[in-house]
This record gives structure tokens, sequence and C-alpha cells, in this order.
């Protein structure tokens, strides 16, 4: 069964350290949505592509957090410089509502970011 | 603004009970989802629900919606341990976007 894939696992850096996530969806899925899940909480939105273009990225902190999806298939998180408050879980999601009609979005395991 | 509310946060039971959750949302969509999470563990989709009225059932675990009434149930039948896990409930945005906003989640205990 295809899976969306993510890379770390889990990342330890410390503050004021770049750090980088890596997410390859499912094949054939042009959506990608990158969340970040606060311990305790529910995940909440940081970016949406569709293909390589951004949907929406109003609540990505842009002084510090950029993504790309170059090639509109894998697409990768940044966060330069790390602060204490970015400690959290990262998931990636993606989905193919436009063209399958399918709207489920599929997760993947998601990036433990400990920030010290 | 949507804003998407769960209750209960918490919520322990004794297997063999039945108990629902409920998840309200503050403006009007067509979609709504349910999600499953273990501990340090990803989301696992449970149920699509994409129109007024409908009902899904997988196992023990059924969810409802109401789009009228802005309110989804998940309801559990005869828990068992191994439903213990935090169920979150989603909701479509709307207008094309495909975006999700979540509740807090529901932490449920099952004890036996």
């Amino acid at each position: 069964e295809a899976e969306v894939a993510q890379s770390p696992r889990y990342k330890i850096t410390e503050k004021s350290q770049a750090v980088a996530f890596w997410c390859d969806p499912i094949s054939g899925h042009a959506t990608l949505y990158w969340y970040r899940q606060i311990l305790g909480q529910g995940p909440e939105l940081l970016v949406q592509f569709q293909d390589e273009s951004v949907v929406d990225d109003s609540q990505l902190p842009k002084d510090r957090f950029s993504a790309e999806r170059l090639k509109g298939v894998d697409s990768t998180l940044k966060i330069q410089p790390a602060e204490l408050g970015d400690s959290a879980m990262y998931l990636c999601a993606s989905s193919s509502p436009f063209t399958s009609g399918s709207y489920e979005q599929y997760f993947g395991p998601g990036t433990r970011l400990t920030v010290t | 603004e949507l804003k998407v509310e769960q209750n209960p946060l918490f919520l322990s039971m004794q297997e063999g009970k039945n108990y629902t959750i409920y998840c309200n949302y503050s403006t009007t969509s067509d979609r709504l989802y349910w999600y499953r999470q273990d501990p340090g563990k990803s989301l696992e989709s449970l149920f699509v629900l994409l129109s007024n009225g409908a009902v899904k059932q997988e196992g023990r675990l059924m969810a409802s919606l109401d789009t009228k009434a802005r309110l989804s149930t998940l309801h559990i039948t005869a828990a068992v341990h191994d439903l213990s896990a935090t169920y979150f409930c989603a909701v479509d945005r709307g207008a094309g976007s495909y975006q999700l906003t979540f509740g807090k989640g529901t932490k449920l205990s099952v004890i036996p």
C-alpha cells in the first residue's frame, strides 16, 4: 500500500541551528500539506502545495520557516534558526481531490523535532 | 474563522461500555473527518463524512454528521482496550481549499 514517507523520524537540534525535513507524498498526489502538531494539540496547517505551487502559506512563520516543492513531487520544510518553541511533531500529508475525487488526506509518520 | 471543538477532551471508560465523542464546528462545511492517533505515531484516517446525515461504521466505531447542527459524533460501542488512543475530528474549510482545521482531540483510555 502506498504511503507518505518522511525523514528523519527524529531530530534533536540546538536553538539557532538550521534543520530540514523531507517528505515524499503518495505517487500521483498533487496536493501536499505540512502540519505542525504541538504535544497535546491537533495538527495545524503550515503550508499547502498544489503541484509545485504554494496554495496557502499564511500560517507559515516566514521569518524562519521555508518550504519548497521544486518538481512538484517531494518537498522540504526548513527552519532557520530553530527556536525552543519549534519543538513539535511535523507531519506531511498528501491527497488528490482534483484528480481522483478522493478527499482523504494521508499522513506520513512525522518528524519529531526537539530543540534544546 | 473556522473553529472546531471536541468534547470531552479526556475520556476514561471501562471495557464493554458505550460512549460518544462530540465534534462541533462554527461555520458551514460539507466534509468532516475522523482520525485516530496512537502515542508518538501519525494520524490514521477512520472516516470521511461527505454529506448531511452521513453515517459510517467500522467495527465498534460509528460516525455521523449533521451539517445543519454543525455536529458530528463518534460513537463507541462495547469499548475494548485496543481502542485507547486520541481521536481527532477535522473539518474542511470549504471554498475548494481542501484544508483541514482540527479539533484538540479526545484522549480515550479504555480500562479493563
